[in-house]
C-alpha cells in the first residue's frame, strides 16, 4: 500500500529562524514528489516538485531534497517569516501507463511566532 | 487568469438532500480530481478523470457521484447515501500524460456542513 508519512505533525518556531520538515514514502512505481503549502480554509499550493533524478529544488526561502533510495525528502525553510504559518503537505505521486496517482501525506502544521 | 475554481465556498446541507459542488477549470487538463479533506488526515480520493466522459472511483467514492461532459468542468454531487458528508472538499487538475511531471492545481475548495 502507498503511504507517505511526515514529520513533526506540529512545529512552533520563532520568527527568523530556519527548520525542516521531513517526509518518507513507500510509492511504487515513483513518479515525482511534491510540496504544498496549505493555509487554513484553503486550497494547496505548490512549492516544489522533484522527479527522480533531482535531489534538490528551491524556491525562494524554501529548499527541498529528495533521497531516492532511501525514499525520503525534506523541506527546508530559511528565515521563517509569519506569513509562513501553514499545513506542510508532501504528496508523491506513482504512474502506471500514463495514470498518475497522487498519495498525500498528513501534513506538518507550522507555526511561526512573533 | 488560468486557474481553477470552486463554487460555493460554504454550503449546508440538509440530512437526506443531494447537493452539488461545481469545479471548473481553464488550464486546458486533462486530467481533475476530487479530494475530501477531514482534520488530521490527508487528502484521500473520491472520484477522478483523465479524459471526458471517463472517470473512475477513487478510495472513497461511495455516497458520492461525478459526470465529466466537458473537459474543463467536473461536478461533484454528495448524495444522501453518503454518511457523514461534513468536510472540506479540493477538487485539482493535472496535465495530461505525456507533459512531464504535470503541475497540480488545486481549487480553494469547499467547506460542506450538514445541518
Amino acid at each position: 500500500k502507498n503511504q507517505v508519512e511526515q514529520s513533526p505533525q506540529s512545529l512552533i518556531i520563532l520568527e527568523g529562524k530556519n527548520c525542516t520538515l521531513q517526509c518518507n514514502y513507500t510509492v511504487s512505481p515513483f513518479s515525482n514528489l511534491r510540496w504544498y503549502k496549505q493555509d487554513t480554509g484553503r486550497g494547496p499550493v505548490s512549492l516544489t516538485i522533484m522527479t527522480f533524478s533531482e535531489n534538490t529544488k528551491s524556491n525562494g526561502r524554501y529548499t527541498a531534497t529528495l533521497d531516492a533510495d532511501t525514499k525520503q525528502s525534506s523541506l527546508h525553510i530559511t528565515a521563517s517569516q509569519l506569513s509562513d504559518s501553514a499545513s506542510y503537505i508532501c504528496v508523491v505521486s506513482a504512474s502506471n501507463f500514463g495514470n498518475e496517482k497522487l498519495t498525500f501525506g498528513t501534513g506538518t502544521r507550522l507555526t511561526i511566532i512573533p | 487568469d488560468g486557474g481553477i475554481t470552486q463554487s460555493p465556498k460554504y454550503l449546508f446541507r440538509k440530512e437526506g438532500q443531494n447537493v452539488t459542488l461545481s469545479c471548473e477549470q481553464n488550464l486546458n487538463h486533462d486530467a481533475m480530481y476530487w479530494y475530501r479533506q477531514d482534520p488530521g488526515q490527508g487528502l484521500r480520493l473520491i472520484y477522478y478523470s483523465q479524459i471526458v466522459n471517463d472517470f473512475q472511483k477513487g478510495d472513497i467514492a461511495e455516497g458520492y457521484s461525478v459526470s465529466r461532459e466537458k473537459k474543463e468542468s467536473f461536478p461533484l454531487t454528495v448524495t444522501s447515501a453518503q454518511k457523514n458528508p461534513t468536510a472540506f472538499y479540493l477538487c485539482a487538475s493535472i496535465p495530461g500524460p505525456g507533459e512531464g511531471p504535470g503541475e497540480a492545481f488545486f481549487g480553494q475548495g469547499t467547506r460542506l456542513t450538514v445541518v
